[in-house]
């Protein structure tokens, strides 16, 4: 079955670093999207992204943070300068062009900043 | 989005029905209901979604009251990997692109 893959699994960075974490989407899927999870919190939806362009964004996604698929293949959600409070586990999902279709996520990346 | 109210937890016999509830009495006629669940440290994945007819899958059943006000999330036998947090979400049909709002959702504990 198709997966949703995120690299790294586990970073770990320092505050006030710029880290990039990577995510290959479905392959024939157009809409992809970040999510975040602060531990022991709920999964909050970070931004959305189709056709090259982000479609929707949430409060949360702020100047620090954008979003880029460089290649066709690789998407990627960049924060600019890390604060302690970045620290949550960020989901990779991706769908189909069916208007009701349901997400396949990724296993997600550990993001601690210290 | 309608708002969705879920039990915050549930315990589960191993081989024995998990029936899941969900209320959703504000939904409206063009919204769907979804269900997710989440194991433990990993990514939400998608599991079934209805509109009005209940639905069945590999994975689960929708049953969806005929005032479509509440559903049931139905795993016919359980198993201990089964173990999750369950979410029920509603959201407006037709968008191809939409984000989800995830609540608290119920915990689901399979007991052997």
């Amino acid at each position: 079955e198709p997966e949703v893959t995120q690299t790294p699994s586990h970073q770990v960075t320092q505050m006030g670093q710029e880290v990039i974490l990577r995510c290959v989407p479905i392959s024939n899927h157009l809409y992809f999207y970040w999510y975040r999870q602060i531990l022991g919190q709920k999964v909050e939806f970070l931004v959305s992204f189709y056709n090259n362009e982000i479609s929707e964004k949430s409060e949360i996604f702020d100047d620090q943070f954008s979003v880029e698929r460089p290649d066709g293949s690789n998407f990627t959600l960049k924060i600019r300068s890390t604060k302690l409070e970045d620290s949550a586990m960020y989901f990779c999902a991706s769908k189909r062009a069916l208007a009701n279709y349901g997400y396949t996520f990724g296993s997600g990346t550990r993001l601690t900043v210290v | 989005d309608a708002k969705t109210t879920q039990p915050t937890s549930m315990d589960c016999a191993e081989g024995r029905a998990a029936n899941l509830p969900c209320n959703h009495s504000t939904i409206s006629g063009n919204e769907y209901v979804y269900w997710y669940r989440q194991i433990h440290s990993q990514g939400p994945q998608y599991i079934i979604h209805g509109l009005k007819n209940n639905e069945t899958n590999e994975m689960a059943s929708l049953i969806i009251t005929e005032d479509r006000k509440s559903s049931t999330l139905i795993r016919p036998h359980a198993t201990l990997r089964d173990t999750a947090v369950y979410y029920c979400i509603v959201r407006v049909a037709g968008s191809n692109d939409y984000k989800l709002s995830f609540g608290a959702g119920t915990t689901v504990t399979v007991r052997a």
